[in-house]
């Protein structure tokens, strides 16, 4: 167990609508980082947030947005939702910004239909 | 042409064997070099991250960066069944923190 938790574990939703997945970061972590795994695009970089402030951008859609909580969890909300989201969402934390030692969540399976 | 490019395979050897997987990469700007392991269904789990050039060892992995050669390499010594599983290189730049990650190479240690 890495300590990161990430709900839902599972996630089936229409396409057009709107969902918010969540990580709570390993304790005493200020940085949250956000990926998506799919099979043709491989493991990518979304977006980071660190003590609350958007950190580093990666490739993330317009239709995607990330927030940090005062108390360091993060969501990401993803809206207008297409068959190609279809993806595995990970979270991840580290203690500070460089991201050389992140821990990883068990992610968010999202099946658009 | 991608940044990081990893054979994704799949690996298959006997128990015991010595398991070596590669990553070439384009940017030379990289100087952080990290190898993680991902099980079925699981999230990624880091194993060793390397600075530079060089070696590292860690129990049965050793990781080797080339950089004159843009190539890493993570070998895996009396390999066992459990070691069964997608083995993802990734790669950074010095500022920031972006990684930018292989395809995974996945990998099945027959008993």
């Amino acid at each position: 167990d890495s300590g990161v938790t990430q709900t839902p574990k599972h996630l089936i939703t229409a396409t057009g609508q709107r969902v918010t997945l969540r990580c709570s970061p390993r304790s005493g972590d200020l940085s949250v980082y956000w990926y998506q795994q799919s099979l043709d695009q491989g493991l990518q970089f979304l977006i980071q947030y660190y003590n609350g402030e958007e950190r580093a951008k990666g490739n993330i859609l317009e239709r995607f947005s990330a927030q940090q909580f005062p108390d360091l969890h993060s969501e990401l909300n993803l809206s207008s939702l297409e068959l190609g989201d279809s993806a595995l969402y990970f979270c991840a934390s580290s203690v500070g910004t460089a991201n050389t030692e992140a821990f990883f969540g068990q992610g968010t399976r999202l099946t658009v239909v | 042409q991608k940044e990081v490019e990893q054979d994704p395979g799949p690996l298959s050897v006997p128990e015991g064997a010595i398991v070596s997987l590669n990553c070439t990469y384009s940017n030379s700007a990289f100087q952080y070099f990290m190898w993680y392991r991902q099980y079925s269904r699981k999230g990624p789990e880091l194993l060793m991250y390397t600075y530079s050039s060089g070696n590292k060892e860690d129990g049965r992995f050793t990781a080797q960066v080339d950089k004159s050669s843009k190539y890493i390499s993570l070998f895996i010594r009396d390999s066992q069944p459990s070691d069964s599983a997608t083995y993802l290189c990734a790669m950074k730049e010095t500022s920031g923190s972006r990684l930018t990650f292989g395809e995974g190479t996945q990998l099945t240690v027959n008993p």
